[in-house]
């Protein structure tokens, strides 16, 4: 079985660019969630794709925005970086119905 | 509303020590809750769950027992690893299955 996978692992960007991290959900999952985790902070939801639709949002600005794909991968999109948008954004896979969130390694952003 | 608090770190101790991490919730409905562990420079790993209350959820030496009338799901281990030092995460869902949320942490260090 695999596990969620996430790419790239690091990332540096500029303030203003624009950046897409990716991820692929664990074998026999269809629901994917994004969270950004700041610096000694616990994770913070951004939102969650099932059925290839956004299915809740947490409280993130609309520059934030994502796709699931028909094989369940998923995208995440942040327009015009911010420097607070340096963190590790991690994604988790789930059953729909399921209460169980698994969790990808993350990828590392960096904005200068 | 919904939110999670647990105690603040870092927990220091020596390896065979008992450990005691807090962890109590607030939730509309009826929450599963978590423990994830974070390891240096990796992502989420659950490491319990538990459902519903009076539920004992328990892995690799772990236990958390789901208490409604304290609202509090605490973990604890009765001998602590330096293997064990790690970052500690609770985690409610608040009565839905869309997102997790967070407590911010606690590191906890075992030192041989």
């Amino acid at each position: 079985e695999t596990g969620v996978t996430q790419s790239p692992t690091h990332l540096i960007k500029t303030r203003g660019q624009q950046v897409t991290l990716r991820c692929s959900s664990q074998s026999g999952h269809n629901t994917v969630s994004w969270y950004q985790q700041a610096l000694g902070q616990g994770p913070q939801f951004i939102f969650q794709y099932y059925r290839e639709e956004e299915n809740g949002r947490g409280n993130f600005p609309p520059r934030f925005s994502g796709l699931q794909f028909p094989n369940y991968s998923s995208e995440l999109n942040v327009n015009a970086l911010e420097l607070d948008d340096s963190a590790l954004y991690l994604c988790a896979s789930s059953s729909a119905g399921s209460e169980t969130q698994y969790f990808g390694p993350g990828t590392r952003l960096l904005v200068l | 509303g919904n939110s999670v608090t647990q105690m603040e770190g870092p927990v220091t101790l020596s390896e065979e020590a008992f450990l005691t991490i807090n962890c109590t919730y607030t939730a509309t409905g009826y929450p599963s809750l978590f423990w994830y562990v974070q390891y240096p420079g990796e992502g989420l790993q659950l490491l319990l769950k538990a459902t519903k209350a009076d539920d004992k959820g328990s892995n690799k030496g772990f236990e958390a027992t789901y208490r409604k009338e304290t609202t509090s799901f605490h973990l604890e281990k009765g001998s602590v690893q330096v293997s064990d030092s790690a970052v500690y995460f609770c985690a409610s869902d608040g009565g839905a299955t869309n997102k997790l949320i967070f407590g911010t942490g606690t590191l906890l260090a075992v030192q041989p």
